[in-house]
C-alpha cells in the first residue's frame, strides 16, 4: 500500500466554501500526485508534485491548488468549492514510472 | 500527447468465461504500459507491467497482457475469469516529457461476473 492514507474519507461540503484535502505518504516518495475519478472520465491528473515546494499542473488544474511543505504530506485545495467538483480523489505516490494509490475521498459538493 | 483507448466500458460474463479488455495507446516515446483493478469500494491496484523484452507479461491472479507495437494496443486476458474479478480495470501509458513524470489513463472497463 505504500503507506498512503487520505483524510478525510468522506466529505459533504456546501458550494462555495473552502476544502482541504490531505495526503500523507511514510515512504518517502518523490512523486505525489492528486486524481479524480468521475464515471466515464476515468482518472484524470490535478496536479503534481515532484519534492518538496516543486508542483505543476496536470490535465484538470483549474479551481485546485495544491502545496507541498514536507515530503510525507501533500495538500489539495478547493477554493471555492462547486458541484462539478463533487468525485472521488485518489492520491498517488511513485518513484520513476509506478505508482501507488491512496484510498480515495469522497467529496459531495451541494 | 499521449492517450489511452479503452473501447469496452461494461463486459459481462458468467464464471469460467476467457476474457480479453482492449486497450490501444498514442504515445510517441518509449512504451511503459500497465494494467490496474479497482475492486468495489476500493482504490487501484497494479495488475502488471510491461517495459520492456517479452511482449507477453504475466500479472497477479492469473492476468496477462500482451503488448502488440504494430497494433499500439496492450490487451488484458485471463483465460477463465471468477465471480472476484468484478472490478474495474484502467489501462495506463506513463510518459516523461521535459523531465515531469506522469500516468495518463483510459476511461476504464467495467467487468462483471456472473456466477
Amino acid at each position: 500500500d505504500a503507506g498512503i492514507t487520505q483524510s478525510p474519507r468522506h466529505k459533504v461540503t456546501e458550494t462555495g466554501t473552502p476544502v482541504t484535502l490531505r495526503c500523507h505518504q511514510t515512504e518517502n516518495h518523490r512523486y505525489m500526485y492528486w486524481y479524480r475519478q468521475d464515471p466515464g472520465h476515468g482518472l484524470r491528473l490535478i496536479h503534481y508534485s515532484y519534492g518538496v515546494k516543486d508542483t505543476d499542473k496536470g490535465e484538470v488544474s483549474d479551481g485546485y491548488s495544491v502545496s507541498r511543505s514536507k515530503t510525507e504530506d501533500f495538500l489539495l485545495t478547493l477554493e471555492s468549492a462547486t458541484s462539478s467538483q463533487t468525485s472521488v480523489y485518489f492520491c498517488a505516490v511513485g518513484e520513476g514510472r509506478e505508482q501507488y494509490f491512496g484510498p480515495g475521498t469522497r467529496l459531495t459538493v451541494t | 500527447a499521449q492517450s489511452v483507448s479503452q473501447h469496452n466500458h461494461h463486459v459481462i460474463l458468467s464464471e469460467a468465461a476467457s476474457l480479453e479488455l482492449g486497450c490501444n495507446y498514442s504515445y510517441g516515446g518509449t512504451v511503459n504500459l500497465f494494467w490496474y483493478v479497482q475492486y468495489p469500494g476500493q482504490h487501484l491496484q497494479l495488475l502488471l507491467k510491461y517495459f520492456s523484452g517479452d511482449p507477453l507479461v504475466k500479472g497477479i491472479k492469473g492476468f496477462e497482457a500482451e503488448f502488440i507495437k504494430s497494433k499500439f494496443s496492450f490487451n488484458l486476458r485471463k483465460p477463465s475469469v471468477q465471480w472476484s474479478d468484478t472490478a474495474e480495470y484502467f489501462c495506463a501509458v506513463f510518459s516523461a516529457v521535459g523531465g515531469n513524470e506522469k500516468l495518463t489513463f483510459g476511461t476504464g472497463t467495467r467487468l462483471t461476473i456472473i456466477p
